[in-house]
């Protein structure tokens, strides 16, 4: 059974740092690995989308990398700011379901 | 952009009621989703549909029933709610496979007393 792990649950740091939200999984058959942001109290927000033949992707100041063989992907934010302040998740597709299963996510704060 | 709408943002509810939660996209997209989340256990499949008139079962379909009468729209029923069924419910869409990007409602915080 895929379970998906997020390292650490939660992070507070200062604003200006570089920073990197950890995401692993059991299973190494995935379709593609996601990243989503969530606010408090509110829906989820794609931020990346990795296909299993990928390595990274990159938008903006975010750029996230997949490990398949591993079971690992990053999520690293450069230069972070209050407004990043936010829970962070991932979730992984399976070959041959159609279903995401998704880590518990980090909660970020960034102070100024 | 996509938009994913939830009927409501906040509902309460007393034991035993049969209940209703909306959820509309205006992307025209094949795939709908719903998922509860909850502290310490993140989100979970509730059900999902591929088509008008389909559902599939997700991981935690127990208490919870679908119905998509129109492409655009996918309603969640609790068919007599319980205390245990309080939690924060997402809807989500996708197009083309259910491995796409979803876009996610902003959430239906329900509480059952």
């Amino acid at each position: 059974k895929q379970e998906v792990t997020q390292i650490p649950a939660a992070l507070s740091v200062p604003e200006g740092e570089n920073l990197v939200l950890n995401c692993s999984f059991t299973d190494s058959a995935i379709y593609n690995l996601q990243w989503f942001r969530q606010d408090p109290g509110k829906g989820l927000t794609s931020l990346l989308l990795i296909q299993s033949s990928q390595r990274e992707q990159t938008s903006g100041r975010l750029n996230a990398s997949l490990d398949k063989s591993s079971g690992r992907s990053t999520l690293y934010i450069a230069a972070s700011q209050p407004g990043d302040s936010a829970t962070y998740l991932c979730a992984v597709s399976l070959y041959n379901t159609d279903k995401l299963i998704f880590g518990t996510g980090t909660r970020l704060q960034v102070f100024p | 952009d996509v938009k994913v709408t939830q009927s409501s943002r906040y509902l309460v509810k007393r034991t035993g009621e049969k209940v209703f939660l909306e959820c509309v996209q205006d992307m025209d997209h094949e795939n709908m989703f719903w998922y509860r989340q909850d502290p310490g256990l993140g989100l979970r499949l509730i059900y999902f549909s591929y088509d008008v008139k389909m559902k599939e079962k997700g991981d935690i379909p127990e208490g919870y029933s679908v119905s998509r009468e129109k492409k655009e729209r996918f309603s969640l029923i609790l068919e007599s709610a319980s205390t245990n069924q309080t939690s924060m419910y997402l809807c989500a869409s996708s197009q083309g496979t259910a491995w796409g990007t979803q876009y996610f409602g902003p959430g239906t915080r329900l509480l059952v007393l």
